[in-house]
């Protein structure tokens, strides 16, 4: 019964390469985001798309490209991985109906760029 | 700037005792509040809710908000070893769709 769920748990690159991280919510939320979460815990939101549509986009190198098939599925892809890229780097959900807001997080992906 | 402060802690307590975790805001236009709990190497659980000024309480755990005062907290009564964790603070903005903005956290550890 997972809610959101990302794909993979781990992941270990070297630098330049090209990565790309799933994420699906089976919550039926509209909302969806990807967060980033250093490694003195501080969670700072990346992007947010609402029905498949671009809502959030903060402050990230354009190295970072969200993609959202459907309003279930929020990928990642990331090129030319730099050392600062390494985090966790989670996904969540949110239903937007009724002003809940409530965000349920994925398990989070965890980039090692060596 | 939006911002959520928390005291970063750690902040320590014995086993049964009440853990009172602070929160405040910058925003006077911020509507919903969170408090999300994060064990280490896991990812943020949502463990209370506040929207309007009060307590609300759910089990061991008490949300209390001051939107006058741009203050939340969160109490956790007679607390356990496994309460020892990251608790987050979030704030819903008064705008921007969705986005919530968080504090950095305050860690908590219960000793038995």
């Amino acid at each position: 019964d997972t809610a959101v769920s990302q794909t993979p748990k781990y992941l270990v690159t070297q630098m330049g390469n090209d990565k790309s991280i799933k994420c699906e919510q089976n919550l039926g939320h509209d909302t969806m985001y990807w967060y980033k979460q250093d490694s003195k815990k501080f969670l700072k939101i990346m992007f947010s798309y609402n029905n498949k549509e671009l809502i959030i986009n903060e402050t990230v190198p354009n190295r970072f490209s969200p993609k959202s098939p459907d309003k279930a599925h929020l990928n990642l892809h990331i090129n030319s991985l730099e050392l600062g890229d390494s985090a966790v780097y989670f996904c969540a959900s949110s239903p937007l109906a009724g002003a809940s807001y409530e965000q349920y997080f994925g398990p989070g992906t965890r980039l090692t760029v060596t | 700037q939006k911002e959520v402060e928390q005291n970063s802690g750690p902040l320590s307590v014995p086993e049964g005792a009440i853990a009172s975790l602070n929160c405040t805001y910058s925003d006077r236009g911020s509507q919903s509040f969170f408090w999300y709990r994060q064990y280490s190497g896991k990812s943020p659980e949502l463990i209370m809710s506040i929207y309007s000024n009060g307590d609300k309480e759910d089990g061991r755990f008490t949300a209390q908000l001051n939107k006058a005062s741009q203050y939340v907290s969160l109490l956790i009564r007679d607390s356990q070893p496994s309460d020892s964790a990251t608790y987050l603070c979030a704030v819903k903005g008064g705008s921007t769709l969705g986005r919530l903005y968080f504090g950095r956290g305050t860690q908590l550890t219960v000793w038995p």
